[in-house]
């Protein structure tokens, strides 16, 4: 157990809907990254925040937003649905910005199984 | 930009050893790590390189040369538990954000036989 959680494990939607994802990374973790990962794709970054504050963006949709709350959970917004978002939609955290001087690792949540029908 | 290249898909038998490369390009360069992926699970952290040279963790070795942009992870008496794919991950400035982050190769696919 990561100690990083997601909210929900799977989701089935239709195209042109809505959905959010949430996170909570693990206690005490300030940074929270959002990573895509589609069968014929490696995990691809889409957004991270930091204490609250967008810190860097990624290969994001614009159909697609997140934020981070003052308790340091995340949810990520999906909106206009296509087939082509079905995807794991994993959240991590790590305790501080990575190019610090530990390791800087992440550590990741189960992940949300979206699929678009 | 970042680019990292690592096999597809390999093949093992239990018991044996199996080295995965990866080779990769970025700016920045500012560590390397591997983690593991059972099916449909979250990644794993193995282990993480930022000088050149291995780092040894039980049955798992990583290395590092930083001039050649390369990397391997090293698996020693396979078990069947270590099919999983193995991704490797840079951490370097990704462009465009002024901050580091880490891209992931796509993963190298590892079917451990009897």
């Amino acid at each position: 157990d990561s100690g990083v959680t997601q909210t929900p494990k799977h989701l089935i939607t239709a195209t042109g809907q809505r959905v959010t994802l949430r996170c909570s990374p693990r206690s005490g973790d300030l940074s929270v990254y959002w990573y895509q990962q589609s069968l014929d794709q490696g995990l691809q970054f889409l957004i991270q925040y930091y204490n609250g504050e967008e810190r860097a963006k990624g290969n994001i949709l614009e159909r697609f937003s997140a934020q981070q709350f003052p308790d340091l959970h995340s949810e990520l917004n999906l909106s206009s649905l296509e087939l082509g978002d079905s995807a794991l939609y994993f959240c991590a955290s790590s305790a501080g910005l990575a190019g610090g001087t530990n390791t800087g690792e992440l550590f990741f949540g189960e992940g949300s199984r979206l699929t678009v029908l | 930009g970042q680019n990292i290249d690592q096999p597809t898909e390999m093949t093992a038998t239990e018991g044996a050893i199996v080295q995965i490369n990866c080779t990769y390009q970025t700016s920045g360069f500012n560590g390397l790590f591997w983690y593991q992926q059972h099916a449909g699970e979250a990644p794993t952290f193995l282990s993480y390189n930022v000088l050149d040279g291995l780092e040894e963790k039980g049955r798992f070795s990583s290395f590092l040369s930083r001039s050649k942009g390369y990397s391997y992870l090293l698996l020693k008496e396979l078990q069947m538990k270590d099919s999983a794919s193995y991704l490797c991950a840079v951490r370097g400035l990704y462009s465009g954000a002024g901050s580091y982050q880490l891209t992931f190769g796509k993963g190298t696919k590892l079917s451990v036989i009897p």
